[in-house]
């Protein structure tokens, strides 16, 4: 059975900073895996989504990290910003492209100015 | 980009009433919409898979006698919790799947609060 864990599982930085979110699987065996971001009492946002056979996906100011043999995943959020602040959730999906998503519980990300 | 809609955002009811959420993807037709369940600090659980027309299909331990998905349309499905009781209080989370044909892209509601006194 397919587990995701998120470390950590709260984050308070200052603005500007650098940081690194973790995300890791149990089985190795994925199809792809999905970052995303969740604010308050609100759904969900797709950040990035990184096929098995991707090692990282880049968008702005965000880079996702897959070690697929490892069964993990990294977050950069480079020079982060008071708006960064939400939680933030990885979901790898298995069984191929019609498998479920199995989500970890989130980092929550606070960004201060 | 697609938008999938849920209402209400928000519902307090009394317990043993029933309450029925409704999620729409207004953009787009969707193959495939899916549940899911957020308690406070853990992880989205998937609750139930449904597809326009046929029944859905419940994962392991969700009563599908009390959690009840109609899916009549490829635009609509609702969730129905009867006979509510407080440990259903939860924030409930649709999803919407387009088959690209490569690869399932699911669109996110924006979650429904459920409170049950």
């Amino acid at each position: 059975k397919q587990e995701v864990t998120q470390i950590p599982a709260a984050l308070s930085v200052p603005e500007g900073e650098n940081l690194v979110l973790n995300c890791s699987f149990t089985d190795s065996a994925i199809y792809n895996l999905q970052w995303f971001r969740q604010d308050p009492g609100k759904g969900l946002t797709s950040l990035l989504l990184i096929q098995s056979s991707q090692r990282e996906q880049t968008s702005g100011r965000l880079n996702a990290s897959l070690d697929k043999s490892s069964g993990r995943s990294t977050l950069y959020i480079a020079a982060s910003q008071p708006g960064d602040s939400a939680t933030y959730l990885c979901a790898v999906r298995s069984g191929g492209s019609q498998g479920n998503l199995i989500f970890g519980k989130g980092t929550k990300l606070s960004v201060k100015p | 980009g697609a938008v999938v809609s849920q209402h209400p955002s928000w519902v307090i009811c009394k317990s043993g009433t029933s309450v029925k959420i409704e999620c729409r993807s207004l953009d787009f037709q969707a193959t495939t919409m899916f549940w899911y369940r957020q308690f406070p600090k853990q992880s989205l659980m998937l609750m139930a898979t449904s597809n326009e027309g046929s029944k859905a299909t419940y994962e392991q331990g969700v009563e599908k006698d009390k959690f009840l998905i109609n899916h009549a349309s490829l635009t609509l499905s609702t969730l129905t919790v009867t006979s509510a009781h407080p440990e259903d209080s939860s924030f409930y989370i649709c999803s919407a799947s387009v088959d690209s044909g490569t690869q399932e892209t699911q669109y996110f509601g924006p979650g429904t609060r459920l409170l049950v006194l």
